[in-house]
Order: structure tokens, then C-alpha cells, then sequence
């Protein structure tokens, strides 16, 4: 099964509100992690990522947060705008077997309220 | 651009009917994956290369799928007797050194199987 999975499809904010995009992952040997965002027709464009030695990362407008004791990460959206609107997926390194693929959860759409 | 390449962008054929894609790394990148991701959900990883090695196919879906990298830079993704439901969107993704490094995607060749 999937390793790392996010707990809502579907996330409506207010333009200028802060958005919150929660992920578990299940597999507690995971030590890096990526989110990444989908707009329509496109392929997934990279946004942050972290390593499991850090708790935290900021970027621009966007930082990512992670809790390794429940096993969960958050990606945090300042001041969502209108073309922030995509998918979002968090991804962790496939464990075992010797593949190094990127296990995909079903994404989270956020869609903006203007 | 300097990004990942994908062609063609879109590709409609027959059942039954051999298909071949195309991924253009980043210049220097050793490492090449493909996934397939069908609508609503994440990317599913299918197979990678480090440089002309291919090290993991394990995860190809069928023995329908291949995949090559003959001179270790762009790598083409072949399906032979296409089935409808090998229609999706087939995406490549590049990155330099080990596993846990940015992967960087390309836009994908979305397929269509009548």
C-alpha cells in the first residue's frame, strides 16, 4: 500500500488566508520528503522538501513542518493568491527493494475563494 | 529551457496498437524515472536509471512495458499492445546524484487508448 497519504482531497480558502495541506506517512523509516504542486495539464512542479534530521523548513511564502513521533507533515501556504490553485501531493523515497521512485499520496485540491 | 522534455505531449491510438514516448533529462542529471499517474491520483513510479543502468523495473506494470536509456541521457518509454486501461499520463522526472534529491518532472505525454 501507499506509504504517505494526505487526510483531506479537497481544501477551500479565502485569497489571503493562510493554507494548511496535511500528510501521514506510514512508514517510519522514511527520512525525506517532498511536496509538490499540480497545476492542470502539468507535470508536478517541485516546492520544498526536508530530510528527517529537521523539524521545520521555510520558503518562500510556504513551510514545511515535520513531526516524525506521529509521523506527519504539513505544508503551510502564507497569504494564499489566486495561482496557488492546484493540487497538492506529498511524497516520500520508496522504501525497500532497492527502488528510489517517489511514493505519491492522492494530492489535496486547493482551491482559492476570492 | 532547460527543464525536463516530454514527447509528444498527446498521444491517441488504437488498442492493440505499440506506443513509444520520449523524456529529455536536464542536461547532466544521471538519474531518469518514469510514472504514470491516471486521473485523481498521485504519480506511480515505474522504473528508473542511473545514467544508462536501468535499476529498478520491478515496478513496470506488465511485460508490455519497457523502458531504455541506450547512451544514458534521454530515455524512451515503450508500451506494446496497448490496452484502454493504459490510458493516463505518463510523466518523467530527472535528478542529479542519489535518491533523496530533488526530482525535477517534466509536463508528461498523456495517453489516450480508443
Amino acid at each position: 500500500g501507499e506509504s504517505v497519504g494526505l487526510h483531506l482531497p479537497t481544501l477551500s480558502v479565502q485569497e489571503g488566508d493562510n493554507s494548511i495541506i496535511n500528510c501521514a506517512y506510514s512508514n517510519s523509516a522514511s527520512d525525506y520528503f517532498i511536496w509538490y504542486k499540480q497545476e492542470s495539464g502539468k507535470g508536478p512542479q517541485f516546492i520544498i522538501d526536508i530530510r528527517s534530521n529537521m523539524d521545520k523548513r521555510q520558503g518562500q511564502r510556504v513551510t514545511v513542518l515535520l513531526n516524525k513521533t506521529v509521523k506527519h507533515l504539513s505544508l503551510q501556504i502564507a497569504a494564499t493568491q489566486p495561482g496557488d490553485s492546484a493540487v497538492y501531493f506529498c511524497a516520500d523515497v520508496l522504501s525497500g527493494g532497492g527502488a528510489d521512485g517517489l511514493t505519491f499520496g492522492k494530492g489535496t485540491h486547493l482551491i482559492i475563494q476570492p | 529551457d532547460t527543464g525536463v522534455s516530454q514527447d509528444p505531449r498527446h498521444k491517441i491510438t488504437k488498442r492493440g496498437q505499440n506506443v513509444t514516448f520520449r523524456c529529455d533529462p536536464i542536461s547532466e542529471h544521471n538519474r531518469l524515472y518514469w510514472y504514470r499517474q491516471t486521473l485523481g491520483q498521485g504519480p506511480e513510479f515505474l522504473t528508473y536509471f542511473q545514467n544508462e543502468a536501468q535499476l529498478e523495473k520491478s515496478r513496470l506494470l506488465s511485460d508490455r512495458f519497457s523502458a531504455e536509456r541506450p547512451k544514458g541521457s534521454f530515455s524512451t518509454l515503450e508500451i506494446q499492445r496497448t490496452e484502454q486501461g493504459d490510458s493516463a499520463m505518463y510523466l518523467c522526472a530527472s535528478t542529479r546524484g542519489g535518491a533523496k534529491n530533488i526530482q525535477y518532472f517534466g509536463a508528461g505525454t498523456r495517453l489516450s487508448v480508443l
